[in-house]
């Protein structure tokens, strides 16, 4: 089964440039999370879905980021505009809430430096 | 809120020998999971191991053992007979069972150096 992919893998981009980061979870999952993950602040949330509605966006930094899960299938985590301090691993990740062993499942990240 | 934390930011090991890594949370919940990541130099989230809060039995996954000690809330990832494949930052996480709250939170993570 594959796994969850996202896209693009890296991405060098230059301050003030709208980034859009995506993801396509594990099929059937109904969950979905954007992670960032950074030196200083390590991993934290930035925001889930739960059957395609943002339930946390406590994580949000601010109105620069936006996040949207159109469907079951697919979710964007956009920036705009982007800033050096964004700089950072995005991760997404998937899960199928309800079933017994609860793993969240991680996409391989997407690089992003803002220069 | 519920936080955890990992009191070891390195730890190193020689091969082939046994280490422990050490992870505590708090949280007033009865019901949860908590889990152990691998994330090596490539950065890819690889789950080693989880535990359900209910179950009494510390889970196992070949070399990978914990134990979960519920009422101290300690939570620490044994690893044996270690290989040099084993180095990593390795994150302690729990995840709620509360509808709308199940998000991962994560430890700051321990830095696992394999000595040849």
């Amino acid at each position: 089964d594959a796994g969850v992919i996202q896209s693009p893998r890296h991405e060098v981009t230059e301050m003030g440039q709208e980034v859009t980061l995506r993801c396509k979870p594990i099929s059937g999952h109904n969950s979905l999370f954007w992670y960032r993950q950074t030196m200083m602040r390590g991993l934290e949330l930035l925001i889930y879905f739960n059957n395609n509605v943002p339930i946390d966006d406590s994580g949000m930094p601010e109105d620069r980021f936006s996040a949207k899960m159109p469907n079951a299938s697919f979710s964007t985590l956009k920036i705009q505009p982007s800033e050096p301090r964004d700089s950072a691993v995005y991760f997404c990740a998937s899960s199928m809430t309800g079933v017994i062993g609860n793993t969240i499942y991680f996409g391989e990240g997407s690089w992003l430096t803002v220069v | 809120a519920q936080t955890v934390t990992q009191s070891q930011p390195e730890m190193s090991v020689q091969e082939a020998e046994t280490v422990t890594l050490s992870c505590t949370y708090d949280t007033s919940e009865s019901d949860y999971y908590l889990f152990w990541y691998k994330q090596p130099p490539s950065r890819q989230m690889i789950l080693v191991i989880r535990q359900e809060a209910y179950k009494q039995q510390n889970a196992t996954e070949n070399r990978f053992s914990v134990n979960f000690q519920k009422a101290a809330k300690s939570f620490s990832l044994k690893i044996s007979d270690s290989q040099l494949g084993d180095a990593a930052m390795y994150f302690c996480a729990y995840r709620s069972v509360i509808q709308g709250a199940q998000k991962l939170v994560f430890g700051q993570g321990t830095r696992l150096t394999i000595n040849p």
